[in-house]
């Protein structure tokens, strides 16, 4: 059975310092993966779809990696900025028609 | 497009009453899916849909729960009777297959 673990569960940076969140999943065997921010009481916003074939996505100050063959991928944000705080979460699709199983998520606050 | 639309936005009931959600999904989108997301448990998947097909409804709790599709532009998640422990945000999200997941806002519930 597919999970999905995030590293960390919250993360306090300063304004300007780039930071990477991590995500791990046991069963490499997957069709894509998802990045998504969730702000307070609000749904999902997707941010970065990394295709099985693909290394890396690219969006702005987003860059997502994915490494399948150890079961892993990292967010990188630079620059961070108030703004950027919230909820990160990772999911992967083990197949097309399937669901999406998410990690818990990393909290970020980023402090002015 | 509106995005995912899920009504109502809270909804505050007294045990053993019966709650229905609804959602209308993104035209076009044929996968629908019904997440939970706790505290404690983050976001579980209980019903996802096809072509209006349900297809893997495994995270359903219990039989108090049921959901239903009859038509392509709409979907229902009722819950009878309702206990405090089905106390959640509620999310409906869509998409193409394999393609990045689109969510509504939620429904937050709380069942004194």
């Amino acid at each position: 059975k597919q999970e999905v673990t995030q590293i960390p569960a919250a993360l306090s940076v300063p304004e300007g310092e780039n930071l990477v969140l991590n995500c791990s999943f046991t069963d490499s065997a997957i069709y894509n993966l998802q990045w998504f921010r969730q702000d307070p009481g609000k749904g999902l916003t997707s941010l970065l779809l990394i295709q099985s074939s693909q290394r890396e996505q690219t969006s702005g100050r987003l860059n997502a990696s994915l490494d399948k063959s150890s079961g892993r991928s990292t967010l990188y944000i630079a620059a961070s900025q108030p703004g950027d705080s919230a909820t990160y979460l990772c999911a992967v699709l083990t197949k097309a028609g399937t669901a999406l199983i998410f990690g818990k998520g990393t909290t970020l606050s980023v402090s002015s | 497009d509106a995005g995912v639309i899920q009504s109502p936005r809270h909804e505050v009931t007294e045990m053993g009453q019966e709650v229905t959600l609804r959602c209308k999904p993104i035209s076009g989108h044929n996968s629908l899916f019904w997440y939970r997301q706790t505290m404690m448990r983050g976001l579980e998947l209980l019903i996802y849909f096809n072509n209006n097909v349900p297809i893997d409804d495994s995270g359903m709790p219990e039989d108090r729960f049921s959901a239903k599709m009859p038509n392509a532009s709409f979907s229902t998640l009722k819950i009878q009777p309702s206990e405090p422990r089905d106390s959640a945000v509620y999310f409906c999200a869509s998409s193409h297959p394999g393609g990045a997941l689109h969510f509504g806002n939620g429904t937050r519930l709380t069942v004194t």
